[in-house]
């Protein structure tokens, strides 16, 4: 089965700071990778997915991912962080017949 | 249009009562998902269906009943519940159960129930 690995339950940065949130993968080839926003009290939202098109992935919001086979890793970034980001992260591999399998979260603060 | 909907936003019922929830979509979406989320924690995955036919029970205790009356709806029935199934509870549907994996799940706002 697969697996993903969320390192940092609880991530601070700075407005204007770079934001990393860090995703690891276990997987059969290929994985289908997904980041996932849950704003407080609300559902998740789709940020990025990666289906093996192409490695660097652009999602909403200003966010990004890379896709790097040899380190099985699908990191979040984003340049410049916003109060508006702060929420929880889930990074989710999905495999033949669609069940997701998620991280288990990364929490972001954006400190004023 | 990528909407999920959801009803109730809030529940809160007695562990004898019997609740529904309701979930919509009207994406043309084939599969349908529940999904149970305790708080600072991951979705799990409860319940599948695709085409209207449970694909997939996560072993879940026999007081959440799930139904699919057609291709936009979702029900989860709920008679005698526990104080720990108090959670919030997370609809998603995707394009179809894929051979490849790679059908995006969109999600609802959730339900957030509460068992006194």
């Amino acid at each position: 089965a697969q697996s993903v690995t969320q390192l940092g339950s609880h991530v601070s940065v700075s407005e204007g700071a770079l934001v990393l949130l860090r995703c690891n993968y276990s997987s059969s080839v290929p994985p289908y990778l997904f980041w996932y926003v849950q704003y407080p009290n609300q559902g998740l939202q789709l940020l990025l997915k990666y289906t093996s098109a192409a490695t660097l992935v652009k999602g909403i919001n200003g966010f990004e991912a890379e896709f790097k086979k040899s380190e099985t890793s699908f990191h979040l970034t984003k340049p410049s962080a916003h109060m508006s980001d702060a929420a929880e992260y889930f990074c989710a591999v999905s495999e033949t017949g669609n069940q997701f399998y998620f991280g288990t979260g990364t929490s972001l603060t954006v400190i004023p | 249009d990528t909407e999920v909907t959801q009803t109730p936003k809030h529940l809160v019922m007695g562990m004898t009562n019997k609740k529904s929830l309701k979930c919509e979509q009207h994406m043309g979406h084939r599969a349908m998902y529940w999904y149970k989320q305790k708080a600072k924690k991951p979705p799990e995955l409860m319940f599948v269906y695709s085409y209207e036919k449970l694909s997939i029970n996560e072993s879940v205790p026999s007081r959440f009943s799930p139904e699919c009356p057609n291709s936009s709806l979702l029900n989860l029935h709920l008679h005698a519940l526990q104080p720990e199934d108090s959670a919030l509870y997370l609809c998603a549907s995707s394009q179809a159960l894929g051979t490849s994996g790679a059908e995006t799940q969109y999600f609802g706002p959730g339900t957030r129930l509460l068992v006194l």
